[in-house]
């Protein structure tokens, strides 16, 4: 059963609008979101990340909103560039009944597309 | 700071062989965790090791293990090595001592190709 769902594999954006990424998750133990970019061959690049007590988190080009009752986030890149070409992944963490915290659970990817 | 590091980047293998895998975590950090990504299953969460001892670990099978040294640093080894092992093993980092609440950083990956 996929606890993190990214249900877009793919995504395609004109250079210079805003791209919405998408993600939905099941567990509500989840307390900590992440977004990682990956390019091929390489590992996954930290973005931004929110923690369960907030709604929204900002770093320059990127937002990331979380819907706890929705139990959905989504990353916010505006202005689109051609570097933010990549595949994006959603993560979630919580605490697990040991009482240690968890290993991130991550979504299947979307693949972004910035177009000229 | 220097990043994550893993060794080697690639390997190929034979099935029923053996293979251990290096990484080496961001200074100070005293977390490290390794990921199996696949084409089928994603990311998925190995184990986690904290101050030389496993602190939790995901659902694979025992022939996968992993152990971390003195200084942070930390292996994992895949034993009797099947064909569906084949995949990027991921490290990550962290400093372990904040719970849930805590951003992992991630090395570049090594490529397992098992023949």
């Amino acid at each position: 059963d996929q606890q993190v769902k990214q249900n877009s594999p793919s995504l395609s954006v004109q250079e210079g609008r805003i791209s919405i990424l998408n993600c939905d998750y099941t567990n509500s133990m989840f307390d900590y979101f992440l977004w990682y970019k990956k390019y091929p061959a390489e590992g996954p690049t930290f973005l931004i990340s929110i923690s369960s007590i907030k709604d929204k988190n900002e770093d320059g080009r990127f937002t990331v909103f979380l819907n706890k009752s929705a139990k959905h986030l989504s990353l916010h890149i505006v202005p689109s560039q051609p570097g933010d070409s990549a595949v994006y992944f959603c993560a979630a963490r919580g605490m697990y009944s040991g009482g240690g915290a968890d290993g991130l659970t991550f979504g299947k990817g979307t693949h972004l597309i910035i177009q000229p | 700071k220097a990043g994550v590091t893993q060794t080697p980047r690639y390997l190929i293998k034979t099935r029923g062989q053996q293979v251990t895998l290096s990484c080496s975590p961001i200074s100070g950090h005293r977390s490290v965790s390794w990921y199996q990504q696949t084409p089928g299953q994603g990311l998925q969460f190995l184990f986690e090791y904290f101050s030389e001892t496993q602190r939790n670990k995901g659902n694979f099978p025992g022939r996968f293990s992993g152990r971390q040294f003195s200084n942070s640093r930390s292996e994992m080894n895949v034993s009797t090595l099947e064909l569906g092992d084949s995949a990027l093993y991921l490290c990550a980092s962290s400093s372990g001592t904040s719970g849930s609440t805590e951003t992992q950083y991630f090395g570049p990956g090594t490529r397992l190709l098992v023949l």
